[in-house]
């Protein structure tokens, strides 16, 4: 059974802060990581892909992988109080099929 | 972001009817593919779907479920005699290069 797991959470931050967020996988073949967030009762919104080892930003996310570990990450900068939600990892193997992480919910206090 | 249009948003439905739910899929591109959400667990992958052909299902897509795309363009999911445990957000989507976009959802409920 592949896995994905992530802390549920929720993991506050306060704004204007780095918030840290942590993704493991169980399938060593894994070729390509995804970080989505979904708002309350909203389809995942694509945020960041990540197909090689170490790090990629986009704006204010940073995400980070470490296939060895089989570890992947997420780093929200200067978070606001819009990033409040929850927030996805989703690892793709063999073929076209995603595993999705429980997500992490977060939450950005003013 | 590539646009994922679905059809109702809001789906309510009695125990053991038929639903069809409905979803324009992004432009010119030929694989899509269907997840479910239900409320307060993972996304799940249902089917996916290549050049109008199943490529790939899960264990969850039985035969209570089928996917067609009757016209070229609409690509739908058909969930026969739903029961309560089929309550839950159903996302279409599909592949743009290499990276995987999704509908605004359909929420069906059984009542």
């Amino acid at each position: 059974q592949k896995e994905v797991e992530q802390n549920s959470g929720p993991l506050s931050v306060p704004e204007g802060a780095i918030a840290s967020l942590n993704c493991t996988y169980s399938d060593r073949v894994s070729q390509s990581f995804f970080w989505y967030r979904q708002y309350s009762g909203k389809s995942p919104e694509l945020i960041m892909s990540i197909y090689s080892n170490g790090d990629k930003e986009d704006g204010r996310f940073t995400a980070q992988l470490n296939k060895a570990s089989q570890y992947v990450s997420l780093l929200i900068r200067d978070s606001q109080p819009s990033d409040s939600a929850t927030y996805l990892c989703a690892v793709m193997a063999a073929g076209n099929k995603l595993t999705f992480g429980g997500g992490t919910r977060v939450l950005v206090k003013p | 972001e590539p646009e994922v249009t679905q059809t109702p948003s809001h789906q309510v439905t009695q125990m053991g009817q038929e639903v069809i739910l409905r979803c324009v899929p992004i432009s010119n591109h030929l694989y899509f593919y269907w997840y479910r959400q239900i409320l307060g667990q993972k996304v799940e992958f249902l089917v996916s779907f290549y050049n109008n052909e199943i490529s790939e299902k899960s264990e969850i897509f039985d035969d209570q479920f089928s996917v067609e795309r009757p016209d070229g363009s609409n690509f739908t999911l058909k969930i026969r005699s739903t029961k309560l445990e089929d309550s839950a957000m159903y996302f279409c989507g599909g592949w743009v290069n290499t990276e995987a976009f999704f509908g605004q959802g359909t929420r069906l409920t059984v009542v």
